[in-house]
């Protein structure tokens, strides 16, 4: 069911800027990118949403081309507590229209 | 505000017996998840609720999986008969959807409940 495409594993160090993408081809039409951030033993917990263009908050920027295909979530000056798995979430036209969240991208930071 | 608020947190059990997972959403949404963790599925959505009423259960994995919405503060899934394979963390969700075209739908997750079922 691979219906968006994230990878699965990033390596980064202190103070670096860290960009994860996520494929979503099929993307319904009125429905906005959300990424979503999980520690080990808790739930998701949200960062960010955008619908198109850029997109940015105190923790992150979130970049969406026009054809919204994909996204990119960056995250500034990343520290060790950014250590965690990162999830695209998004509404795809195939088997009507169902939430799906990307198989996540485990981001690694290190000293 | 609580947040989503699951119980139990983890839940030890025998293979057949019947299983409860309980959820109680935030004040206000109006709309309730329910996902399912395992190492080799990631997070797969089951059903989900809209003013208590079940919108898509597609994800449903077969007939000993229910999910009931009784009123707007209390969600149960259930699983009868429990089998081994149903052993995953699952989680609650909740959100305030609008009715926009363009929702935002900003989903708030419950700490999860672990499931081992032996």
């Amino acid at each position: 069911l691979a219906k968006t495409t994230q990878p699965i594993s990033m390596d980064s160090y202190e103070g670096q800027e860290v960009n994860i993408t996520c494929s979503h081809n099929n993307i319904a039409t009125n429905d906005y990118i959300t990424w979503y951030q999980q520690f080990p033993s808790q739930g998701p917990r949200f960062i960010i949403q955008g619908y198109k263009t850029k997109v940015t908050n105190e923790v992150a920027s979130l970049f969406i081309p026009a054809d919204r295909k994909s996204s990119t979530l960056s995250l500034p000056r990343v520290s060790l507590s950014d250590t965690a798995v990162y999830y695209c979430l998004v509404r795809t036209r195939e088997y009507g229209n169902k939430l799906v969240f990307g198989a996540g991208t485990i981001l690694r930071v290190k000293s | 505000d609580a947040g989503v608020i699951q119980s139990p947190r983890h839940e030890v059990t025998e293979m057949g017996q019947e299983v409860t997972l309980r959820c109680k959403p935030i004040s206000g949404h109006n709309s309730l998840f329910w996902y399912r963790q395992t190492m080799m599925r990631g997070l797969e959505l089951l059903i989900y609720f809209n003013n208590n009423v079940p919108i898509d259960d597609s994800g449903m994995p077969e007939d000993r999986f229910s999910a009931k919405m009784p009123n707007a503060s209390f969600s149960t899934l259930k699983i009868q008969p429990s089998e081994p394979r149903d052993s995953a963390v699952y989680f609650c969700a909740s959100s305030y959807h609008s009715s926009a075209r363009l929702a935002k739908n900003i989903q708030y997750f419950g700490a999860g409940t672990r499931l081992s079922v032996l």
